[in-house]
């Protein structure tokens, strides 16, 4: 069975630091793991996604996010953190029925 | 820029009563999604219709939930009779096509219910 574990509930990051939210997943095939955004009460946003190819994937916002197949992580990054980042973020694996399983999520909060 | 539309944004509603989410897929999409996502958590599917037809409705409650997508557009979800366990976002989302190039999943701005 898939699953998906995003380690901290609550990151808090100075304005301008490094940014890093962690996620390992679990597959038995070949995983497609994305990244989604959400704002408070809104919808999710697509960050980024890794399917096949190129391990280290960008995304919109200056985030990127790197597939180690050795670890099953797809950490997502930032260099350096902006108060718009604030939000709460989801890293996702695909089935093979091309639903999606989520973590629970782990909310950025940004200092200033 | 094509949206997943969603109404009403926010619903208050005392236990017992019904109560119904509408969502409004971006054109040309077969995939609907409906989603719960309670606070602090990430979605749980509820239901997934291709077209008009209902691929996917294991984790849906249906002693009290039910879902229809009648002309493949536009679907509706509802709860009767509400409870309190019941209050949660409510999210829709809709992709082109299940297919592994062109699955994902674009969502609503979802739809908050409050059950006093």
């Amino acid at each position: 069975a898939q699953s998906v574990t995003q380690l901290g509930s609550h990151v808090s990051v100075s304005e301008g630091a490094l940014v890093l939210l962690r996620c390992n997943y679990s597959s038995s095939v070949p995983p497609y793991l994305f990244w989604y955004v959400q704002y408070p009460n809104q919808g999710l946003q697509l960050l980024l996604k890794y399917t096949t190819g190129a391990t280290l994937v960008k995304g919109i916002n200056g985030f990127e996010a790197e597939f180690k197949k050795s670890e099953t992580s797809f950490h997502l990054t930032k260099p350096s953190a902006h108060m718009s980042d604030a939000a709460e973020y989801f890293c996702a694996v695909r089935r093979s029925n091309y639903q999606l399983i989520w973590g629970a999520g782990t909310k950025l909060i940004i200092k200033p | 820029e094509a949206e997943v539309a969603q109404s009403p944004r926010y619903k208050i509603t005392e236990k017992s009563q019904a109560v119904a989410f509408w969502c409004d897929p971006i054109s040309g999409h077969a995939t609907l999604y409906w989603y719960r996502q309670i606070l602090g958590q990430g979605p749980e599917l509820l239901v997934q219709f291709q077209d008009e037809s209902v691929v996917d409705d294991s984790q849906l409650p249906k002693d009290r939930f039910s879902a229809e997508r009648l002309k493949g557009v536009d679907s509706t979800l509802k709860i009767q009779p509400a409870e309190l366990g019941d209050s949660a976002m409510y999210l829709c989302a809709s992709s082109l096509s299940p297919d592994q190039r062109q699955d994902e999943q674009f969502f609503g701005p979802g739809t908050r219910l409050t059950v006093l």
